[in-house]
């Protein structure tokens, strides 16, 4: 399975764009890159996946570049409820997804 | 709406004592997994099924065992629990297939072994 590195933290204030980026040098043709949030005493939610390019939807962007060997999750003007963390993974829909520590990402008021 | 459930949200046992964790989808999906969770660590994947009856060992399986009798659940066996099981267990659900990587996770089981 391709690993995948990411912040262990990042910070920021509310009502600003906040981008986390994550490696994945050995990432494989058939893996596709997914986003996951986990707020405290829950179990992780699925925000977004992607192959290639970019991808939106009404809660975040990805960025993929040409060779794919990173990405970027993009969450705009974020509020104190975005306070979580996130998860980037790689995989190909046949093997179990590998979670690592993710991003702890705190706003700030 | 897509729902995986768990038994009990808080659990507390006594050292040596045999627990179940149980996990039941309503998605119909033939995957189902179990992680557990603690600080500093992120989720270790314990035990993973890809149909009934069928089972895999996942990175820590060490201590544990899982039954997949129907479909819908996946239970988690801790047959002598041990303080160093005391943990969030996240059981998760999602169908097979190309790109299909969106897992469900249920609200967790916070087990405390004394």
């Amino acid at each position: 399975l391709a690993k995948t590195t990411q912040p262990i933290s990042m910070d920021s204030y509310e009502g600003q764009e906040v981008n986390i980026t994550c490696s994945h040098n050995n990432i494989a043709t058939n893996d596709y890159i997914t986003w996951y949030q986990q707020f405290p005493s829950q179990g992780p939610r699925f925000i977004i996946q992607g192959y290639k390019t970019k991808v939106t939807n009404e809660v975040a962007s990805l960025f993929i570049p040409a060779d794919r060997k990173s990405s970027t999750l993009s969450l705009p003007r974020v509020s104190l409820s975005d306070t979580a963390v996130y998860y980037c993974l790689v995989g190909d829909g046949n093997t179990p997804l590998v979670f690592g520590k993710g991003t702890r990402l705190s706003v700030i008021a | 709406d897509v729902k995986v459930t768990q038994s009990s949200r808080y659990l507390v046992k006594r050292t040596g004592e045999k627990v179940f964790l149980e996990c039941v989808q309503d998605m119909d999906h033939e995957n189902m997994f179990w992680y557990r969770q603690d600080p500093g660590l992120g989720l270790r994947l314990i035990y993973f099924s890809y149909d009934v009856k069928m089972k895999e060992k996942g990175d820590i399986p060490e201590g544990y065992s899982v039954s997949r009798e129907k479909k819908e659940r996946f239970s988690l066996i801790l047959e002598s629990a041990s303080t160093n099981q005391t943990s969030m267990y996240l059981c998760a659900s999602s169908s097979p297939g190309q790109g299909a990587i969106e897992q469900f996770f249920g609200p967790g089981t916070r087990l405390t072994v004394l």
